[in-house]
């Protein structure tokens, strides 16, 4: 267990609809990332927070968007859903150094399996 | 194409076999190199991480990074069925922030 947490576990949805994925990190770890893992294009970074504030972005589409709160979980919002977003979503944290070395080891949640009917 | 190239596999071995996992990449900024483990229906674990080039041990594993080759592989040595899971690379560089770069895995079974 790697003290990441995920809700939920799966969710079912149609096309069009908006969905919110929540992460809990470690206890203490200040940054979190979000990453999509989809069986043709691999395991994909989308964007990372740090202390509540958006430290890098990756490949996000508009219609997501994230956010850290200050009691430093995160939520992933994902709105007018595609077939194509149907994928594995993780969170991940690491710990809190004040920049972020290239070292944090980030350490994974179980994910939520998403599918868009 | 994919900035870092990964042979999905499968790959099947019997056990006690030695396994040698690799990743090509093309962006010659990276300079972390990791490893990760994702059994099924669960989140990738890190195995190993190297700084540029050379190798590094841990117990049975050993990662070795050619950066003029821009290849990277992960041996196993006497493999056993415990080690059956997806295995996926990983990448970054200074000016990334700590974004990863994966690539998308190789799947490995350990027969009995």
């Amino acid at each position: 267990d790697s003290g990441v947490t995920q809700t939920p576990k799966h969710l079912i949805t149609a096309t069009g609809q908006r969905v919110t994925l929540r992460c809990s990190p470690r206890s203490g770890d200040l940054s979190v990332y979000w990453y999509q893992q989809s069986l043709d294009q691999g395991l994909q970074f989308l964007i990372q927070y740090y202390n509540g504030e958006e430290r890098a972005k990756g490949n996000i589409l508009e219609r997501f968007s994230a956010q850290q709160f200050p009691d430093l979980h995160s939520e992933l919002n994902l709105s007018s859903l595609e077939l194509g977003d149907s994928a594995l979503y993780f969170c991940a944290s690491s710990v809190p150094t004040s920049g972020g070395s290239l070292t944090d080891t980030q350490y994974f949640g179980p994910g939520t399996r998403l599918t868009v009917l | 194409q994919k900035e870092v190239e990964q042979d999905p596999g499968p790959l099947s071995v019997p056990e006690g076999a030695i396994v040698s996992l690799n990743c090509t990449y093309s962006n010659s900024a990276f300079q972390y190199f990791m490893w990760y483990r994702q059994y099924s229906r669960k989140g990738p674990e890190l195995l190993m991480y190297t700084y540029s080039s050379g190798n590094k041990e841990d117990g049975r594993f050993t990662a070795q990074v050619d950066k003029s080759s821009k290849y990277i592989s992960l041996f196993i040595r006497d493999s056993q069925p415990s080690d059956s899971a997806t295995y996926l690379c990983a990448m970054t560089f200074t000016g990334g922030g700590n974004k990863l770069t994966f690539g998308t895995g190789t799947q490995l079974k350990v027969e009995l």
